[in-house]
């Protein structure tokens, strides 16, 4: 079965500055999925961004951006310029190619100091 | 706007009763999931379907059902309610076909059980 680590239950930064929150997974298969999703106190779970592990360039979304180690099986997110609304729960997911559910990481909670 | 709901939002309940929490989607999806999330877990699977009359068990099931006798619909039964079924649940759903589509979230059902 895959696994989804996610290292740093806990992180912080200044506002403006840019820090890395760090994702490794397991597993056996070629064809698959990986997702970035914020949690903000609201609970609601918002899709950040994805990388298609057939792709060898790493995903950007604005100021999101993912490092994809696909040999080492890591999957990093950087925030860069980070705002005061960045704070929340990030989680790193995983999706399998030839199914729909997703595998989450336990999550690691950012919090961002004006 | 399509979107996907989940009733009651917040529940409290006593050991031992049996408790449903609704979950309606207007995507026409055929894919819907249920998770719970709790602290040092991220979120876990505990069942999902792919279609009308489909099930499928997850990783955290024990003690939970699901049926789908419709599209839209997909509520999640736990048979005698225990503490540590206490979570927040959330419930998903996606298109059929490409594995890479983005599965959509309700607002999360929190459930206490006393």
């Amino acid at each position: 079965a895959q696994t989804v680590t996610q290292s740093q239950p806990e992180m912080s930064v200044q506002e403006a500055e840019t820090v890395t929150l760090s994702c490794t997974y397991d597993t056996s298969e070629s064809d698959y999925y990986l997702f970035w999703y914020k949690q903000p106190p609201s609970r609601q779970m918002i899709l950040v961004i994805r990388q298609e592990a057939y792709k060898q360039q790493n995903a950007t979304e604005n100021r999101f951006s993912v490092n994809f180690q696909k040999a080492a099986k890591s999957f990093s997110l950087k925030i860069s310029d980070s705002q005061l609304g960045d704070a929340a729960m990030y989680f790193c997911a995983y999706r399998s190619g030839g199914a729909q559910k997703l595998v989450f990481g336990q999550g690691t909670r950012l919090t961002i100091n004006p | 706007d399509a979107e996907i709901t989940q009733s009651p939002r917040h529940k409290i309940t006593e050991t031992g009763r049996q408790v449903t929490l609704a979950c309606h989607q207007t995507w026409n999806h055929n894919n819907m999931f249920w998770y719970r999330q709790d602290l040092g877990h991220g979120l876990r699977l505990i069942h999902y379907s792919y279609g009308v009359q489909d099930t499928n068990k997850g990783e955290v099931s024990d003690g939970y059902s699901v049926s789908r006798s419709n599209t839209e619909d997909l509520p999640l039964t736990l048979e005698s309610a225990a503490s540590s079924q206490t979570s927040v649940y959330f419930c998903a759903s996606s298109e059929s076909g490409a594995s890479g589509n983005t599965i959509y979230f309700g607002e999360g059902s929190w459930l206490t059980v006393v």
